[in-house]
């Protein structure tokens, strides 16, 4: 297990469409995060998952912005009719239950995303 | 509401010296300290943390003080090398599962 992988790492979209992005957390981690970074910003809170309940959400997550965790593995983040104001790096964690030095929260490298 | 803050967007350093960045909070509530270091193209990678009951936390060239009468937070690197220069950012969790994030200090270590 190489760590927190998320796909794509790039996406370039048009205003008005869909994007979906993935995020593969470490195996043995049942707690999944999604965080947005803007530029000159730190990464900001969108969204919790343990196992494949959601069981925390940001006022950030518009109706436009639906996560998901069918299977308690795997997470995917869609956001439709996508804005311009949505361009930014998404960035999954992921950490065990048990947590750890840092409660164990290990980022993926982000997918960023820019809106034309 | 920016809850963390970092009010130093840069920061240059020699070689061998040593780096302050620090870092302010205002929610009395945050029972867990940590700062984390970034990349570009990468996301941010755990550096060192520290409990709301302690006042200093060690790691090899890091050490991390709270000072929780003053709600401020700093991360010391010495001896500060080239490869320190990343962004560094300060995050403090509540009971929760969320962490709350600074806006991030770039750090630059001049060879």
């Amino acid at each position: 297990d190489t760590g927190v992988s998320q796909d794509p790492r790039h996406k370039i979209t048009k205003r008005g469409q869909n994007v979906t992005f993935r995020c593969d957390p470490i195996s043995e981690h049942n707690r999944l995060y999604w965080y947005r970074q803007t530029l000159g910003q730190g990464p900001e809170f969108l969204t919790y998952f343990q196992n494949e309940a959601q069981l925390e959400k940001s006022r950030l997550l518009s109706d436009r912005f639906s996560a998901e965790r069918p299977k308690g593995s795997f997470s995917t983040l869609e956001i439709q009719r996508t804005e311009q104001g949505d361009s930014a790096m998404y960035l999954c964690a992921s950490s065990s239950e048990t947590g750890g030095s840092n409660y164990g929260y290990t980022f993926g490298s982000g997918t960023r995303l820019t809106v034309v | 509401d920016q809850q963390v803050k970092q009010n130093s967007p840069s920061l240059s350093v020699q070689e061998g010296r040593i780096s302050i960045l620090n870092c302010d909070y205002t929610n009395s509530m945050f029972d867990y300290f940590l700062w984390y270091k970034k990349y570009p193209a990468e996301g941010p990678t755990f550096l060192i943390s520290i409990s709301s009951i302690k006042d200093k936390n060690e790691d090899g060239r890091f050490t991390v003080f709270l000072n929780k009468s003053a709600k401020h937070l700093s991360l010391h690197i010495v001896p500060s090398q080239p490869g320190d220069s990343a962004v560094y950012f300060c995050a403090a969790r509540t009971t929760g599962n969320q962490f709350y994030f600074g806006t991030g200090t770039s750090l630059t270590v001049i060879p």
